[in-house]
């Protein structure tokens, strides 16, 4: 399995308050991405990174935001969570040249009361 | 833009059952396409991929081939037991070097003994 650790595993927090999720990757993997995932909605992409301080929107940005400081970590911040923002969220990995070929986490379970 | 559409779930099957999970996708260029799994609790994983027109993936029984005429990648498994029971996505990437991927919304397949 590729060595990637997401923390918190779960976490209940209520509207207003400001979240930080941690990815953490083992394989020195250039990429780096957010999903999140919500029934009937499949995995959306939320941000990625493409290297140390590199980083971009993805489809459901708003609300979001993301820091890569080393290659190894990607964190994604809600700066005020929102009930909308109740969901399970994915980190991924993936190296160029691979054909896209994501690696991803265990997941983290976000509810916001 | 990119779009992957796949069968409404959820599917129930009895063991040794064949199984088809159908998949179709829009997209300029040549994508390569992925069918991704998740086991309850758990992250994505590739379960296999195919990355031009005709390729057929395989693993652990199941198949898929990349038909560009009727733009489908279609999941098949002769004899489904109860431990693929669980959530299958069908993904693609639009041109190689772009990493993002589009997923499809889901299906959850249920195997009864």
């Amino acid at each position: 399995d590729a060595g990637i650790t997401q923390s918190p595993r779960h976490k209940v927090t209520e509207t207003g308050t400001p979240v930080t999720l941690r990815c953490h990757q083992t394989e020195n993997h250039r990429y780096m991405y957010w999903y999140r995932q919500d029934p009937g909605h499949g995995l959306r992409l939320i941000h990625y990174s493409y290297g140390v301080k590199d980083t971009d929107k993805g489809e459901v940005s708003d609300g979001y935001s993301v820091s890569r400081s080393k290659t190894e970590d990607f964190l994604l911040t809600l700066e005020s969570a929102t009930s909308s923002q109740t969901s399970v969220y994915f980190c991924a990995i993936s190296d160029p040249g691979s054909y896209n070929e994501q690696f991803f986490g265990p997941g983290t379970r976000l509810t916001v009361l | 833009g990119n779009s992957v559409t796949q069968m409404e779930g959820p599917v129930t099957l009895s063991e040794e059952a064949f199984l088809t999970i159908n998949c179709t996708y829009t997209a300029t260029g040549y994508p390569s396409l992925f069918w991704y799994v998740q086991y309850p609790g758990e992250g994505l994983q590739l379960l296999l991929k195919a990355t031009k027109a005709d390729d057929k993936g395989s693993n652990k029984g199941f198949e898929a081939t990349y038909r560009k005429e009727t733009t489908s990648f279609h999941l098949e498994k002769g004899s489904v037991q109860v431990s693929d029971s669980a959530v299958y996505f069908c993904a693609l990437a639009a041109n190689f070097g772009n990493e993002k991927l589009t997923f499809g919304t889901g299906t959850r397949l249920t195997i009864i003994p």
